[in-house]
């Protein structure tokens, strides 16, 4: 069962442009959102991360929409560079118990200079 | 201050053969997690230790796999009797376990069975 679900599995932008990625989650108890960035051969790192309290958090280029009655939540990475690529993955947990991450799929994004 | 180190990088084992991968966290974290990517996927959680306690094993495979994360030294992930099914990049995170759940991901061993 994925409980973290991540759209799209690849995407293709122009150097400047606004790059989308949006997940969908099930599981009503996950209070923490976090969007970590992946290089190739290196380990996942967190980019942004939200609370359900809030519907938006922007930092830098990187924005987090939430939508906690629809149960999804986007990243925007706005005036796209070629250093943005990379793989992303979002992720899920419940703050208090183990706060094991589930995590979607991953996007690459690629950003075509 | 340095962060999460894992050891080896790359791990290459013959079937049956033992593999051991060794995680340090973050200096100051208590916390450790495991976890596994297999090519084209998601991270999947495996297993939660803090000092010297397993808090949450549930993602980690009944048979063959085991961890630790002893008083002193690294946490240990031990994998036995190493099947091709094994191959996949393990990653390992630490967190102080304070507040936020902000956990720090080391570069990861790749595992190769050959």
């Amino acid at each position: 069962q994925q409980q973290v679900k991540q759209s799209p599995q690849s995407l293709i932008v122009q150097k400047g442009g606004i790059s989308i990625i949006n997940c969908a989650y099930e599981n009503t108890a996950f209070d923490y959102f976090p969007w970590y960035q992946q290089f190739p051969g290196k380990g996942p790192a967190l980019l942004i991360a939200i609370r359900p309290d809030v519907s938006e958090k922007k930092e830098g280029r990187f924005t987090i929409s939430f939508n906690k009655s629809a149960k999804q939540f986007s990243l925007h990475i706005m005036d796209s560079q070629p250093g943005d690529s990379a793989t992303y993955f979002c992720a899920a947990t419940t703050q208090g118990g183990s706060e094991k991450l589930v995590f979607g799929k991953g996007t690459k994004l690629t950003v075509n200079p | 201050n340095a962060g999460v180190m894992q050891n080896p990088r790359h791990l290459v084992r013959r079937r049956g053969q033992e593999a051991r991968l060794r995680c340090s966290p973050m200096k100051g974290h208590s916390h450790v997690y495991w976890y596994r990517q297999l090519p084209e996927e998601g991270l999947k959680f495996m297993v939660y230790l803090q000092k010297e306690n397993i808090i949450d094993e549930s993602g980690m495979p009944k048979e063959r796999f085991s961890a630790e994360f002893p008083k002193e030294g690294p946490s240990i992930l031990r994998i036995q009797q190493v099947v091709r099914g094994d191959s996949a990049a393990y990653f390992c995170a630490s967190s102080p376990g304070e507040g936020f759940n902000i956990q720090y991901f080391g570069a990861g061993t790749r595992l190769s069975v050959l």
